[in-house]
C-alpha cells in the first residue's frame, strides 16, 4: 500500500496569516495518462470531510481561491493563504493512483 | 444539491453482523461509482470498498475481504455494506462517498455523507 506522510501533526495560526502542510507519498503519484492522483480533503469538527484540492491543484467547486495545491511525484503542499477562523478543523492529503486509496494521518489546524 | 444519508449503524457483539444503507439523492446515481470509508474513534481515514456503477465490479482493503461485501440497488438509489464476522476494530464511523467522475473509478471521492457510527463490543 502506499503510504502518505503529513507533517506538521498540528499547526496553530493566527487569522488573516498563511499556513502550509507538506503530504508525502511513498511512491510517485503521477500516472501514465498525464494525471497525478493526490487529493486534499478538510474535517471541520463534528462534520465529514468534504473535498478541497483534486489532482494536486484544482480546487473543487466552491471552494475559496485563498486554497491553493502544488507539488509533483511524491511531494506536495497545501497552502492556504490567509487563514480564516472557519478554516480550521483536520486536513487529510489522499492518493488514489493504486487501492486501497489511503490518507495521510491527517494535521489539524487551530486558529489562535 | 448531492446528498447522502448513511443508516443503519449501531452496536453489536463481536462476530456479529450488519447492514449498513446509503441513500443518494441530486445526481444520476447510476452513473457513478461509490465508496464506503471509515474513520475509528480520533483516528484518521481508511478506505473499505467501492463498486461500479452497474455493481459488476467491487473491490476491497485487505482487512475486510472475506467479510465484508458492498452492493448496491440503482432503483432505489442506495449502496449497502453488509458487514459479517464483526471485530472490535472494525469499530468506526461508516461514510459512503461518491466517486469523483461518472462512469469511471476516479480515484477520488468527492462528496460523502454525514457517516453512521458502527460500534463492536460485547
Amino acid at each position: 500500500d502506499i503510504v502518505m506522510t503529513q507533517t506538521p501533526l498540528s499547526l496553530s495560526v493566527t487569522p488573516g496569516q498563511p499556513a502550509s502542510i507538506s503530504c508525502k507519498s511513498s511512491r510517485s503519484l503521477l500516472n501514465s495518462d498525464g494525471k497525478t492522483y493526490l487529493y486534499w480533503y478538510l474535517q471541520k469538527p463534528g462534520q465529514s470531510p468534504q473535498l478541497l484540492i483534486y489532482e494536486v491543484s484544482s480546487r473543487f467547486s466552491g471552494v475559496p481561491d485563498r486554497f491553493s495545491g502544488s507539488g509533483s511525484g511524491t511531494d506536495f503542499t497545501l497552502k492556504i493563504s490567509r487563514v480564516e477562523a472557519e478554516d480550521l478543523g483536520l486536513y487529510y492529503c489522499m492518493q488514489g493512483i493504486h487501492l486501497p486509496l489511503t490518507f495521510g494521518g491527517g494535521t489539524k489546524v487551530e486558529i489562535k | 444539491e448531492v446528498q447522502l444519508v448513511e443508516s443503519g449503524g449501531g452496536l453489536v457483539q463481536p462476530g456479529g453482523s450488519l447492514r449498513l444503507s446509503c441513500e443518494a439523492s441530486g445526481f444520476t446515481f447510476s452513473r457513478y461509482w461509490m465508496n464506503w470509508v471509515r474513520q475509528a474513534p480520533g483516528k484518521g481515514l481508511e478506505w473499505v470498498a467501492n463498486i461500479k456503477e452497474d455493481g459488476s465490479k467491487k473491490q476491497y482493503v485487505d482487512s475486510v475481504k472475506g467479510r465484508f461485501t458492498i452492493s448496491r440497488d440503482n432503483a432505489k438509489d442506495s449502496v449497502y455494506l453488509q458487514m459479517n464476522s464483526l471485530r472490535a476494530e472494525d469499530t468506526a464511523v461508516y461514510y459512503c462517498a461518491r466517486d469523483g467522475d461518472p462512469y469511471d473509478s476516479s480515484g477520488y471521492t468527492d462528496y460523502w455523507g454525514q457517516g453512521t457510527l458502527v460500534t463492536v463490543s460485547s
